[in-house]
């Protein structure tokens, strides 16, 4: 059974920084590209970022370009999210998903990431 | 800017089809934008159902079908029951610069 279960979300002042894990299980992580997305309170959902198998190429929404890094540890089946100058406007759960077809295969249970002073 | 539409809301009787559509701004959408689709209730993950335009995710009953209609991405229900009401989420692939954009989702209600 594919799991994607995502963690380090919590309450960040603006400015801040906080790092996202998605730990995968029930599939071959290096094998996927992998995705962030995420939705604010009440709205829809918004890709966030996108990693190769083997980390080599990583893509971002512009709103996160240059504040947001995308990475991978394949021998720990880890993804990560790495989001620094934090705004309000950030705050949102986020979700890992795995990527299949051009598209999204599997979703984690999401993690809130409140930017709030 | 690309937008990718969706009706904001849509009904359907019980038992009956729907059809749920995914455009674009300014063009035509087709299988190159690899269309797919998504399912949420409020306060859960999204649920995929339909990804490359319309192969179905694992464990999604064949009730549910993509296509493409004419100029958009389509998502068919067929014997709509009361636990297909929730927010139906439509995103296409525009390519290395852009990357994927979603549709602002359509609300549907079952009644």
């Amino acid at each position: 059974e594919v799991q994607l279960v995502e963690s380090g979300g919590g309450l960040v002042q603006p400015g801040g920084s906080l790092r996202l894990s998605c730990a995968a299980s029930g599939f071959t992580f290096s094998g996927h590209w992998m995705h962030w997305v995420r939705q604010a309170p009440g709205k829809g959902l918004v890709w966030v970022s996108h990693i190769y198998t083997d980390g080599s190429a990583t893509t971002y929404a512009d709103s996160v370009k240059g504040r947001f890094t995308i990475s991978r540890d394949n021998a720990k089946n880890t993804l990560y999210l790495q989001m620094n100058s934090l705004r309000a406007e950030d705050t949102a759960v986020y979700y890992c998903a795995r990527g299949s077809g051009l598209g999204f295969h599997d979703w984690g249970q999401g993690t809130l990431v409140t930017v709030s002073s | 800017q690309t937008v990718v539409t969706q009706e904001p809301s849509f009904s359907v009787s019980p038992g009956g089809t729907v059809t749920l559509t995914c455009g674009l701004s300014s063009g035509s959408v087709s299988s190159s934008y690899y269309p797919s689709w998504y399912q949420q209730t409020p306060g859960q993950a999204p649920r995929t159902l339909i990804y490359s335009t319309n192969t179905r995710s694992f464990g999604v009953p064949d009730r549910f079908s993509g296509s493409i209609l004419g100029n958009k991405a389509a998502l068919t229900i067929t014997g709509a029951q009361a636990d297909d009401e929730s927010n139906y989420y439509c995103v296409l692939y525009m390519g290395s610069d852009i990357n994927w954009v979603f549709g602002g989702g359509t609300k549907l209600t079952v009644l």
